[in-house]
């Protein structure tokens, strides 16, 4: 299986402040790689896939970029609604595979 | 509107068996992927399974293949995830979710999970 890991666990910031998240793979995966914001007691949201793609809906200081093994979301000016688990997906192999979280928590 | 619910979890003792279901709303059911995640309490999301919109392709994460199976009905628009011979550790709130495509770089498709339902609580204690 294709193993991700992500950095930071977790960290904390400040409003206005960009943020960066980190998700590696344990082999090349193309650019099939998702990100997804998840808040407490609720069902995950899909951000970006394709490794850069915004997916419809979700606002522009969410960025995606990387390709083979080293991927990074960006989070352009943090908001408050922004303080929440992000997690990384791969879907180049058939068995899917999520990175272990980072959580982002005010500073 | 576009929904998954999903229904059949609650408390089942180390060996037993579940059937969890996830009934759709709001978009053409058989042309999607459909997938199965779950999440431990207080840890990460695990990829469970998911199935090709005509049933023909299943995939499973390495710990639940040969316990659970992954089925679908097109004509009643639901999902279902038979959970058998349970573990401690399948204690989690499993999420059904639609497995958007989009046409990949020459690649086969790209997927990601765009809807979500809001989860069922599966726990496994004696």
């Amino acid at each position: 299986d294709i193993q991700m890991t992500q950095s930071p666990s977790s960290l904390s910031a400040s409003v206005g402040d960009r943020v960066t998240i980190t998700c590696r793979a344990s082999q090349s995966i193309s650019n099939y790689l998702n990100w997804y914001q998840q808040k407490p007691g609720k069902a995950p949201k899909l951000l970006i896939y394709a490794a850069s793609s915004l997916q419809s809906g979700v606002p522009s200081k969410f960025s995606g970029s990387g390709s083979g093994t080293d991927f990074t979301l960006t989070i352009s000016s943090l908001q408050p609604e922004d303080f929440a688990t992000y997690y990384c997906q791969q879907t180049y192999s058939t068995l899917w595979t999520f990175g272990q979280g980072t959580k982002v928590e005010i500073k | 509107e576009v929904q998954l619910v999903e229904s059949g979890g609650g408390l089942v003792q180390p060996g037993g068996s579940l059937r969890l279901s996830c009934a759709a709303s709001g978009f053409t059911f058989s042309s999607y992927w459909m997938s199965w995640v779950r999440q431990a309490p207080g840890k990460g999301l695990e990829w469970v399974a998911n199935i090709k919109q005509d049933g023909s392709e299943k995939y499973y994460e390495g710990s639940v293949r040969g316990r659970f199976t992954i089925s679908r009905d097109n004509a009643k628009n639901s999902l279902y995830l038979q959970m058998n011979s349970l573990r401690a550790e399948d204690t989690a709130v499993y999420y059904c979710a639609r497995d958007q495509q989009w046409l990949g770089n020459g690649f086969g498709y790209y997927y990601g999970m765009d809807v979500w339902g809001q989860g069922t609580t599966v726990t496994v204690s004696s």
